[in-house]
């Protein structure tokens, strides 16, 4: 099945500043990419998504790239502001699997 | 961002004890998902349901578990004879849009 590794595992950033989430997929299939946001003790927010048929998405501060060759994509923050801290999560769908695998997270924290 | 409702949102039992976690849908949803977080991991898919029928589930979805959807409109989780590493936040989510997956609030479940 599809695996989805994700780093850092951790990201510091002061306010202002971007921040970059980045992660690997294992299945050439893989056509759907979202990204989530999750703060403590909540559900995970769709932040932005793309498919395997464009290469770069933006909404305001957030954008995401996708690489299929290398089978990579990222996430890339910028303007950094505190609310913004919170655990990002990527993922990843094949066609036809409908379910998506989730990458391990990464721990955003801007710092004011 | 369509609203996905779950009951309760926390839930104490004993180990060996069964637990129902339930869920209200998206009245129009095209698929429905129940997915795990144990605390500081990541997100982990369960199973999927579509037209009234499971469609995947994962590994972890074994005998223990069941899905049912008792009044036609909202879903059920059975957890059977409870172990200690059931503990988790359980999420139930909709698609509403093909593959934009929404996340219900969440049910953290405590096996002591």
């Amino acid at each position: 099945g599809e695996n989805v590794e994700q780093h850092p595992s951790t990201l510091s950033v002061q306010e202002g500043d971007s921040a970059v989430i980045k992660c690997t997929y294992s299945d050439s299939a893989s056509n759907y990419f979202p990204w989530y946001k999750q703060e403590l003790g909540k559900r995970p927010q769709l932040i932005i998504d793309i498919r395997s048929n464009v290469g770069e998405k933006k909404d305001q501060r957030i954008a995401v790239t996708l690489n299929k060759t290398a089978k990579h994509f990222s996430l890339h923050i910028t303007e950094t502001q505190p609310e913004d801290s919170a655990v990002y999560f990527c993922a990843a769908s094949m066609v036809g699997a409908r379910q998506l695998t989730f990458g391990s997270g990464t721990q955003l924290t801007v710092l004011p | 961002e369509p609203e996905v409702t779950q009951t309760p949102s926390h839930q104490v039992t004993q180990m060996g004890q069964e637990v129902i976690l339930r869920c209200v849908p998206i009245s129009n949803h095209l698929y429905f998902y129940w997915y795990r977080q144990i605390l500081g991991q990541k997100v982990e898919f369960l199973v999927s349901f579509y037209n009234n029928e499971i469609s995947e589930k994962s590994e972890i979805f074994d005998d223990q578990f069941s899905v049912e959807r008792p009044d036609g409109s909202n879903f059920t989780l059975k957890i059977r004879s409870t172990k200690l590493e059931d503990s988790a936040m359980y999420f139930c989510a909709c698609t509403w849009e093909v593959e934009k997956l929404f996340f219900g609030s969440g049910t953290q479940l405590s096996v002591l």
